[in-house]
C-alpha cells in the first residue's frame, strides 16, 4: 500500500491564482481530511470527509473547496490564493472516525507571492 | 472538544528517559487520549493511545491516573531520532474532527 499520497510536493503560486492540492489513499478509508500547518503552530483543520460525497467544514475553511467523489480521493482547492495561505497542508485519513488512528500524507508545502 | 495543555519544549540528553505531561482537566467519561508525533518536514504520525491506567507498546508508555485529568508519556531511553514534536489530544470516540494543539518540542542531544 502507498498510503496516503499527496501531490504536489512543493507549489508556488501569486496571489489570485487557483489550484488544486491532490490527496489519494488506497486504504478504503472512508474519513479523509485537510489541514494546513503554519511555521511553528499546530494543525488546524481545514475540511474533513466522512465518506464519498459527504464533506464538512473545519476550523479554517474559508478560501478551500473539497468535494469527494470517490472514497480514494479527497482534493482540496485554493479558489484565489492569498498570502495567509502560505502553509504546509496535510491530508489524513482513517478508517470511519477522527478519533481513529489517523494517517497523514507528506504534506504540500504552499507558497503564494 | 476537552483542552489540552502540554510544555512548549523539553530538553534531553540521549539514553536519557522523558516523560511529557498532558493536563486534559475537562475530559469527559467517553473520551480518550492520544498522542502523535511529527518529525520535521513530516506529517504526524501516531504514537499511542489510551483510556485509563497504563498503556504500553514498542515505542512508549501513557500513563493516565485514576481522575483522567492528566497523562503523561513515556519515551525511555531517548535517541537523537525521538528529536520531534509530541501532540496530545483528548478524543471522543464518536467526533468527526481531531483537534491540534502547539504541541511539545522535544529536543535531544548528545
Amino acid at each position: 500500500n502507498a498510503g496516503v499520497t499527496q501531490t504536489p510536493k512543493f507549489q508556488v503560486l501569486k496571489t489570485g491564482q487557483s489550484m488544486t492540492l491532490q490527496c489519494a489513499q488506497d486504504m478504503n478509508h472512508e474519513y479523509m481530511s485537510w489541514y494546513r500547518q503554519d511555521p511553528g503552530m499546530g494543525l488546524r483543520l481545514i475540511h474533513y470527509s466522512v465518506g464519498a460525497g459527504i464533506t464538512d467544514q473545519g476550523e479554517v475553511p474559508n478560501g478551500y473547496n473539497v468535494s469527494r467523489s470517490t472514497t480514494e480521493d479527497f482534493p482540496l482547492r485554493l479558489l484565489s490564493a492569498a498570502p495567509s495561505q502560505t502553509s504546509v497542508y496535510f491530508c489524513a485519513s482513517s478508517y470511519r472516525l477522527a478519533g481513529e488512528t489517523q494517517y497523514f500524507g507528506p504534506g504540500t508545502r504552499l507558497l503564494v507571492l | 472538544l476537552a483542552k489540552t495543555t502540554q510544555p512548549i519544549s523539553m530538553d534531553s540528553y540521549e539514553g536519557q528517559e522523558v516523560n511529557i505531561t498532558c493536563s486534559h482537566n475537562n475530559i469527559a467519561t467517553n473520551d480518550y487520549i492520544t498522542w502523535y508525533q511529527q518529525f520535521p518536514s513530516q506529517g504526524p504520525r501516531f504514537i499511542i493511545q489510551g483510556y485509563k491506567t497504563k498503556v504500553t507498546n514498542e515505542v512508549a508508555s501513557l500513563f493516565i491516573p485514576a481522575d483522567r485529568k492528566s497523562s503523561t508519556l513515556s519515551l525511555p531511553r531517548v535517541s537523537l531520532s525521538d528529536t520531534a514534536v509530541y501532540y496530545c489530544l483528548v478524543v471522543t470516540g464518536t467526533a468527526s474532527k481531531l483537534t491540534f494543539g502547539t504541541g511539545t518540542r522535544l529536543q535531544v542531544t548528545l
